[in-house]
């Protein structure tokens, strides 16, 4: 079975600073995809970046990196130059890359992300 | 485009009462999910679909029941309504390995 863990329930940052949350995963699979989902009080899930596992690069999304280590089975993201729009919920969530599997997601617990002026 | 469309977004019911919880999706995709939401328990998966007439059940399926008769529509059903199912409910949609559309959640509480 798969498991993620988010270590991180609360965390804080100045406004235009840089902050990191940390996420690993647990798996026996070589196939899988990650996803780190951004939550704001309006509730609705966005998608913030996406990481094939079979892909050694760093995926980057404008402000948005992660530092995925496969071999520590660790998937961390940060975010440089934070905006108090970034103040949300953040999910760390996990998806096997194999048939039939689709959408199926295991997610973290969740890091809350207060960005401070 | 409206993407994935929950009904309702709040509700309240009394221990013991049944409702289904609607979910439709407009973008044609295979695969559709229902997870709850917990403080402190991230998103955890109920049922799962991976096309009209399949189901399969997730994680925490006691107490729910689903249907998908369409590609369309995958509503979910609370049998008998219980405190413990007090939680915020989310539908989501896929098409292969991309990623998960989620609806906006419904907030049901149980009383």
């Amino acid at each position: 079975a798969q498991t993620v863990t988010q270590s991180q329930p609360e965390m804080s940052v100045q406004e235009a600073e840089t902050v990191t949350l940390s996420c690993t995963y647990d798996t026996s699979e070589n196939n899988y995809y990650l996803f780190w989902y951004k939550q704001p009080p309006s509730r609705q899930m966005i998608l913030v970046i996406r990481q094939e596992a079979y892909k050694q690069q760093n995926a980057t999304e404008n402000r948005f990196s992660v530092n995925f280590q496969k071999a520590a089975k660790s998937f961390s993201l940060k975010i440089s130059d934070s905006q108090l729009g970034d103040t949300a919920m953040y999910f760390c969530a996990f998806m096997l890359s194999i048939y039939n599997q689709g959408g199926k997601l295991i997610f973290g617990q969740g890091t809350e992300l207060s960005v401070k002026p | 485009n409206a993407g994935v469309t929950q009904t309702p977004k709040f509700q309240v019911l009394k221990t013991g009462q049944s409702m289904t919880l609607q979910c439709a999706q407009d973008m044609n995709h295979e695969y559709m999910s229902w997870y709850r939401q917990d403080p402190g328990m991230g998103l955890r998966l109920i049922h799962y679909s991976v096309g009209a007439g399949i189901t399969d059940q997730g994680e925490v399926p006691n107490g729910y029941n689903v249907s998908r008769s369409t590609t369309e529509d995958f509503p979910l059903r609370l049998l008998s309504a219980a405190p413990s199912q007090t939680s915020v409910y989310f539908c989501a949609s896929a098409y292969g390995d991309t990623e998960a559309f989620f609806g906006q959640g419904t907030r049901l509480t149980v009383v």
